[in-house]
């Protein structure tokens, strides 16, 4: 069974970089897939982060694309976010998922952890 | 403003038929892209409903259904239970910004 956890501060100050690691379990990174990044502001909807081919490969969205690293180390089966220049309105719920493909869905999704922006 | 619109919310009743729509365009699902949807209940991890417009994962009632027309998706939920009550959101592919788009998602509330 595949299980995704993300960890990380849940508050960072303004400025800053928000870092987000998400562990895998249950399936190896190495073997295949995507692997991404989606958030959720308090009180709004879902809006797609980024996405990580096991082999490094990345898409972005074009709206964080400047602030956004997302990055994968397969000896650890992890995967990574970093956004840098964080406001408050990067305050949200980080969701780390693995994607079938980039054209196709997210079959599989962490808890989620919060993340406030403020100082 | 999500690039595909959908109901802010739906209601029905236990037992009942409902649908929820998702709205693209000629970037998205009018461009032929697959759309999926979630749900999302509070306090757990957010779920796999259906995939490729019409497809259900392992696990998932034959309850919920998908389809596709045009520049729209719907899903809908047959015979509503109260376990039900989630948000519920849409996800394509969009040409024009290279990335995912989302509904902005359907609060399903069963009377």
């Amino acid at each position: 069974q595949v299980q995704l956890q993300e960890s990380g501060p849940g508050l960072v100050k303004p400025s800053e970089t928000l870092s987000l690691t998400c562990t895998v379990s249950g399936y190896s990174i190495a073997s295949g897939y995507y692997w991404g990044w989606i958030r959720q502001p308090p009180g709004k909807g879902l809006e797609w982060i980024g996405t990580i081919y096991h082999s490094g490969t990345t898409f972005y969205n074009p709206s964080l694309k400047s602030r956004v690293t997302i990055s994968v180390d397969t000896s650890k089966n992890q995967f990574f976010l970093n956004l840098t220049s964080v406001t408050a309105a990067d305050t949200a719920v980080y969701y780390c998922t693995r994607v079938v493909d980039i054209l196709a869905e997210a079959n599989h999704w962490g808890q989620g952890t919060l993340v406030t922006v403020s100082s | 403003q999500s690039v595909l619109t959908q109901p802010p919310s739906v209601s029905g009743a236990p037992g009942q038929r409902i649908t929820i729509s998702c709205t693209g365009s000629s970037s998205n699902i009018g461009a032929g892209y697959y759309v999926h949807w979630y749900q999302l209940l509070p306090g757990t991890a957010p779920k796999l409903l259906i995939y490729g417009h019409s497809n259900r994962p392992s696990g998932v009632p034959d309850r919920f259904s998908g389809s596709k027309s045009g520049t729209s998706a719907s899903l809908a939920i047959s015979g509503l239970q109260a376990e039900d009550e989630a948000d519920y959101y849409c996800q394509s592919y969009d040409s024009s910004l290279s990335g995912w788009v989302f509904g902005g998602g359907t609060k399903l509330t069963v009377l």
